[in-house]
Formats: structure tokens, C-alpha cells, sequence
């Protein structure tokens, strides 16, 4: 059975940082690209981060360009995303995604909550 | 960019009804298009994927359609769990999500 499990979320200031992980289990993670993606309170959802299956090449929204990292650690099974300089609008649920394709997300964690505020 | 819209909105139906969400992209594209379901607190659900097949496990009562900038997903007789918040996800380089249709109980 396919469990993506993350945590990290919590209450940050302006301009702090958060590291989320996720940690993955019932597949071979290296054959699966991995994506973070966020859903503001009472909004859509939007895809934020991506990281290929062999971590070669990432992806970011231009909304998180330059201050969010992806990145993923093969031995335990884990994906990232460091968050730095944080603004009020990351505000979110994150949701770790496994995708296919790599064209849309087969499988979804529980998701996160990031609360940027003063 | 490529702009992904859905129609309508909300959606106000009764359980037994057949239900055609819609969602349509800027440009002509791919078959690379998506369903999701969700529900309140919870994560999305993959439904459909390459705009016409079914995720496994999903009921055979929803089906997918369309090509080039039209898509849509039916629900040909709408069951008490539908009543949910549907979204299309298209790729083309970037991964963009419409902004959502509601099916809520008429």
C-alpha cells in the first residue's frame, strides 16, 4: 500500500524558514518523480514543487523560485522542501504528491499546515 | 502560460443525476489532463488520468472525455459520497490545476 507521510507545518514569522518532509513507503521511490502541492485556506490547489525520479532534475513555481528547495534522500525514503524567507501568502496545506508520468499525481499525503503570520 | 478553467462553479445536484463537468484550456493541447476529487480536510483523489482512464479503484460510474481544449467528467448517476469539490489538472511543461467545481446536494 502506497503511504506518503508528512510533517514540518507549523506557525512561522514573515521571512522564517520550515523545513517539510515526507516519508514514502510501498514503492520504489527512485522510480518515481515527487511533487509538493498547496492548497490555501478556502482555495484551489497549486502545484508549488517537483523532483525527478532520480533527483536530477527539480521544478519549481515561479511563485517559490529561489526560496523554496526540493530534495529527496534515497536512504530514508524521505522528500523535502526547505521554505526560506516565507510570506504571508505560503500560508497553505502542503501535500506531498507521488506522480506518474510524470504528467498527474497518482497518490497524496495527508498534508501540512504552514501558517505564515506576524 | 497555459490558463485551465472549469465550469461551472457550483453545481447543484440530486443523487440518481447524470453530471458533466467541464474543463477547458487556453490552447490546443495534449491528452495529458486529470480529475481529482476532494472533500473537505481531506487530500485529492486521483479519478481519471490521460483525460479518459480510470484510476484504479475508481467507480465505474465516472468516465472522462474531450481532446485538444475541451474535457470533461461524468458522473453518470451521482451517489451520495459525490457530493465533493472536483478539480482538472493539466500538464504541459508546468502542472495546472482549474479552479475547482463544487457538486453539492440540490
Amino acid at each position: 500500500e502506497v503511504q506518503l507521510l508528512e510533517s514540518g507545518g507549523g506557525l512561522v514569522q514573515p521571512g522564517g524558514s520550515l523545513r517539510l518532509s515526507c516519508e514514502v513507503s510501498g514503492f520504489t521511490s527512485d522510480t518515481s518523480a515527487m511533487f509538493w502541492v498547496r492548497q490555501a485556506p478556502g482555495k484551489g490547489l497549486e502545484w508549488v514543487s517537483g523532483v525527478s525520479g532520480s533527483g536530477d532534475s527539480t521544478y519549481y513555481a515561479d511563485s517559490v523560485k529561489g526560496r523554496f528547495t526540493i530534495s529527496r534522500d534515497y536512504s530514508k525514503n524521505t522528500l523535502y522542501l526547505q521554505m526560506n524567507s516565507l510570506r504571508v501568502e505560503d500560508t497553505a496545506v502542503y501535500y506531498c504528491a507521488k506522480a506518474a508520468g510524470p504528467f498527474y499525481f497518482d497518490y497524496w499525503g495527508q498534508g501540512t499546515l504552514v501558517t505564515v503570520s506576524s | 502560460d497555459i490558463q485551465v478553467t472549469q465550469s461551472p462553479s457550483t453545481l447543484s445536484a440530486s443523487v440518481g443525476d447524470r453530471v458533466i463537468l467541464t474543463c477547458r484550456t487556453s490552447q490546443s493541447t495534449n491528452t495529458w489532463l486529470a480529475w481529482y476529487q476532494q472533500k473537505p480536510g481531506k487530500p485529492p483523489k486521483l479519478l481519471i488520468y490521460m483525460a479518459s482512464r480510470l484510476h484504479s479503484g475508481v467507480p465505474s460510474r465516472f468516465s472522462g472525455s474531450g481532446s485538444e481544449t475541451e474535457f470533461t467528467l461524468t458522473i453518470s448517476s451521482l451517489q451520495p459520497d459525490d457530493f465533493a469539490t472536483y478539480y482538472c489538472q493539466h500538464y504541459n511543461g508546468y502542472w495546472t490545476f482549474g479552479q475547482g467545481t463544487k457538486v453539492e446536494i440540490k
